[in-house]
């Protein structure tokens, strides 16, 4: 049952690098998200995606870009790695809302720990 | 925006005693979730509720909606149980956007 899987699990950048963190999901859900986890703080919204094609940005967008081009993935992206984006990202995701269920369980991955120098 | 505040930020307990972790949030939800993160640092859903009480083995989480509060309860807690609870909630605007999450507990059971 491999659920939600994040790649990378670590990573160490420069700062001014660029990269990519992945997350794919075989539970076939619609909704997916991406948030970041920083000491004393409770976990904080980047941005999501209700459906492939779509997203929309969350609490703490910036710097980040996002992208759903398959419905199993969702990807985020940092164009300039800046110190302040050392975080431990996670991606989750969930089934559409529907007549049966007013909400859904977030299914979350195993994390990204993310450090730039 | 929801602003959700858990007690205690830290809990030290011996083996066999009974948990009670608390939630408080400022505005209307649609859900309550509560959360496991181990360390190492996995998170897993335990509860998701909206109203009354749910029960999974030793764990217990109730919610009174009136008064914006929920509780999560650990029956006869073991060192296994030693984690981080955080509680989240959905707001009740019917978006498809994420949860606000608290800043967690951080449990520790003594043998």
């Amino acid at each position: 049952n491999a659920g939600v899987t994040q790649t990378p699990k670590f990573r160490v950048l420069k700062t001014g690098q660029s990269m990519t963190l992945l997350c794919a999901q075989d539970m076939n859900h619609e909704y997916m998200y991406w948030y970041r986890q920083d000491p004393g703080m409770g976990l904080r919204l980047i941005h999501y995606s209700v459906g492939e094609g779509t997203t929309a940005k969350g609490e703490v967008p910036d710097g980040y870009n996002v992208s759903r081009l398959k419905k199993q993935n969702f990807l985020l992206g940092l164009e300039s790695a800046a110190p302040s984006q050392t975080s431990v990202y996670f991606c989750a995701s969930s089934r559409h809302r529907d007549r049966a269920y007013s909400n859904q369980p977030q299914h979350f991955g195993d994390g990204t720990r993310l450090s730039i120098l | 925006k929801n602003e959700v505040e858990q007690s205690p930020q830290n809990l030290t307990a011996q083996e066999g005693e009974f948990i009670t972790i608390n939630c408080s949030y400022s505005v209307g939800i649609s859900a309550l979730h509560w959360l496991q993160q181990h360390p190492g640092g996995g998170i897993v859903s335990l509860f998701m509720l909206s109203s009354g009480k749910k029960k999974h083995g030793r764990l217990i989480a109730t919610i009174n909606i009136q008064e914006k509060h929920s509780s999560l309860h650990i029956t006869a807690s073991h060192p296994r149980d030693s984690a981080v609870y955080i509680c989240a909630v959905k707001g009740s605007g019917g978006g498809a956007d994420g949860l606000t999450f608290g800043k967690g507990t951080h449990l520790i059971i003594q043998p």
